[in-house]
Parts: structure tokens; C-alpha cells; sequence
């Protein structure tokens, strides 16, 4: 019963490689998002969406698309991966009106050779 | 839009000992600041939040103060244990704000040594 789930969990893949990331929530909640801890383990925020809308898209390369199919679900695609996408990718969600308490998913390891 | 600065980035105790770790904001709006913990190599977990009409809040061994004036807000844990090693971010955002954004510091790592 995983609050936020997120595949694969591990991800190895060559440069030039198109990937995606799958994350879903049975919270209910209404808002997801995307975040990208690099190996200074700093916590950036990408995007976040409420309701299958896009509220907040940081500064990141086009490369990187979200899609949302409905409240519950929020996948991440990356095209061309570079090196410098190497990072860990947490999905998270909170409630939309009951404050910002944010649940991590666990997290996939993406290595890009 | 608002920036989260912590400190410090590192911090070593020995078992026993009482670890501080301190934030500050920038964005007057912020009213809701949590704490999280993150293990090696798992995820990061609310361990205790703060909103702004409430100066401390204390869970057991840690403890969060907060001084709205003076836009800053620290973690506070009292006999620590080896346990309690992880890396500990804080965060500022606005309880019930129409974006529902959450800007993190940068993370303490703490170590407790036997």
C-alpha cells in the first residue's frame, strides 16, 4: 500500500537515450510533483501539477516533459539524456488545501554513461 | 520568489549531545516551514513542520523554533543517537497558498558518533 510510487527505481542508460519515469499516488491527493536531487544532494524543485494542470515548471531544459493522465499520475520524460542529467528523481504529491506537506516517492537513480 | 539558506552544511556530535541546525527565508508570505530527514539512500520523511502562529514545536527528542520577525527557524534534537545520522533538509512555503510550493535549503548532514 506505497503512498507514491515511482519506476523503475534504477535506471542506467547511454547518452543520446529517450526515458521515462512513472510515478503514481493513491493519497488522493491533488497536487504532484517532480523533483531532482543531484550529488550535493540539493532538492530542486521541476514541476509540479495540480489537478492534471501545470502550475510550476522551473528552469529546465525542453528535454524534460511531464504528463499528467489524471490527478493520480505524473511520468517524466527525458529526451536525448546528457550526462548532466545523472541524479535521483523523487516524485511527490501533497493535499491542495490542507497545507504543503510534501510525500516523497523513493526515489529512481538515473545513471546516464 | 523565495530562497531557504541553511547551516550548517555538515555537523558531527557525539552520542548524546544536543544538534542545531538553522534556517533562514526571505519571503515575508512563507507560514508554513517543515523539516525532513533523509537516510542514505532513501527518501526524504516529514519529521516535524511549524506553522507561523505558533513560535516552538517539540516531538520527543527534536524540537522547532521560529522567529517570524526575524524570518529564521532552526531544528533542535537533544540526545542524539547514531539513528539519528541522515541528512536533514528544512523548507519554507505558504499553508494553503494557491501554488502549493515548497522551497527546500540545501541540507545538514549529521553525523552522531558512538
Amino acid at each position: 500500500d506505497t503512498a507514491v510510487s515511482q519506476t523503475p527505481k534504477y535506471l542506467v542508460t547511454q547518452m543520446g537515450n529517450d526515458k521515462s519515469i512513472k510515478c503514481e499516488q493513491n493519497l488522493g491527493h491533488d497536487t504532484m510533483y517532480w523533483y531532482k536531487q543531484d550529488s550535493k544532494k540539493f532538492l530542486k524543485i521541476m514541476f509540479s501539477y495540480n489537478n492534471k494542470e501545470l502550475i510550476i515548471n522551473e528552469t529546465v531544459p525542453n528535454r524534460f516533459s511531464p504528463k499528467s493522465p489524471d490527478k493520480a499520475h505524473l511520468n517524466l520524460h527525458i529526451n536525448s539524456l546528457e550526462l548532466g542529467d545523472s541524479a535521483v528523481y523523487f516524485c511527490a504529491s501533497s493535499p491542495w488545501t490542507s497545507g504543503n506537506t510534501i510525500y516523497f516517492g523513493e526515489g529512481s537513480w538515473l545513471t546516464v554513461v | 520568489g523565495e530562497n531557504v539558506e541553511q547551516h550548517p552544511s555538515t555537523l558531527s556530535v557525539q552520542e548524546g549531545d544536543s544538534a542545531v541546525i538553522k534556517c533562514t527565508y526571505s519571503d515575508s508570505a512563507s507560514n508554513y516551514f517543515p523539516w525532513y530527514k533523509q537516510e542514505l539512500g532513501k527518501r526524504p520523511q516529514l519529521i516535524i513542520d511549524i506553522r507561523s502562529n505558533v513560535g516552538e514545536k517539540k516531538d520527543q527528542r527534536i524540537a522547532v523554533t521560529l522567529n517570524k520577525t526575524a524570518k529564521h527557524f532552526s531544528l533542535h534534537i537533544t540526545e542524539t543517537q547514531p539513528e539519528d545520522s541522515a541528512v536533514y533538509f528544512c523548507a519554507a512555503g505558504n499553508y494553503g497558498g494557491s501554488q502549493g510550493n515548497l522551497i527546500f535549503g540545501k541540507g545538514t548532514k549529521l553525523s552522531v558518533k558512538p
